[in-house]
């Protein structure tokens, strides 16, 4: 199985700052035949289910602030948000879906400082 | 709009066996995979499988060791993941979550139920 691991566990940024949130995959999920990256990022605030972000490690869902970008290839993939709003506070997950089974990272919960 | 609703809250025995459903509605059922997600108290998301729902065919994590069985009626627009020999530690939200697929390849998770809780206990 593909482990993806994240960092850090937690973060706490002032609003109007940037948050910075890192995956790290166990092997490659990049595709060299289309030069894809197969890692997504999704956001779950508090008593919902998860919300889709980032896909193709850069790919803004439709709908998603232009604040939230993805970036990285291979196997270190980033999560930034520009500008810290107060609805941003959240847990943020990255997931591949490379191969199966597909995998999460554990979680990261973004607080305002 | 594209909306994914899931069954209500279970309590189940251990050993027993538990259903959930999820009605799919505002697009087109059979285009799309429907993945199962669970979410354990201080655990990570965990992937269980996902049927194709246009071809039937299904997959599973074999973390689940043959104890999971995802179907669909295609009739109903509706999936449906059974879980058998409940223990303690399946205590857990459930989600489905829809995804694009084309041939072998399934995509990111772009929509997803509200959850379902089965609480597992004797």
């Amino acid at each position: 199985d593909i482990v993806m691991t994240q960092s850090p566990d937690s973060l706490a940024v002032s609003l109007g700052e940037r948050a910075t949130i890192n995956c790290k995959s166990s092997q490659s999920i990049l595709d060299s035949s289309n030069n894809k990256n197969y890692v997504a990022w999704y956001q779950q605030r508090p008593g919902q289910p998860p919300k889709l972000l980032i896909y193709w490690a850069s790919t803004r869902e439709s709908g998603v602030p232009d604040r939230f970008s993805g970036s990285g290839s291979g196997t270190d993939f980033t999560l930034t948000i520009s500008s810290l709003q107060a609805e941003d506070v959240a847990v943020y997950f990255c997931q591949q879906y490379y191969s199966s089974p597909r995998t999460f990272g554990q979680g990261t919960k973004l607080e305002i400082k | 709009q594209v909306q994914l609703v899931q069954s209500g809250a279970e309590v189940k025995k251990p050993g027993a066996s538990v259903k959930v459903s999820c009605k799919a509605s505002g697009y087109t059922f059979t285009n799309y995979a429907i993945h199962w997600v669970r979410q354990a108290p201080g655990q990570r998301l965990e992937w269980m499988g996902r049927i194709n729902a246009g071809h039937g065919n299904t997959e599973y994590s074999q973390n689940f060791q043959g104890r999971v069985t995802i179907s669909r009626d295609t009739s109903a627009s509706t999936a449906y993941m059974e879980l058998s020999s409940l223990r303690s530690e399946d205590t857990a939200v459930y989600y489905c979550a829809r995804s694009p697929y084309s041939g072998n390849y399934y995509g990111y998770f772009d929509y997803w139920g509200q959850g379902t809780l089965v609480t597992v206990s004797s």
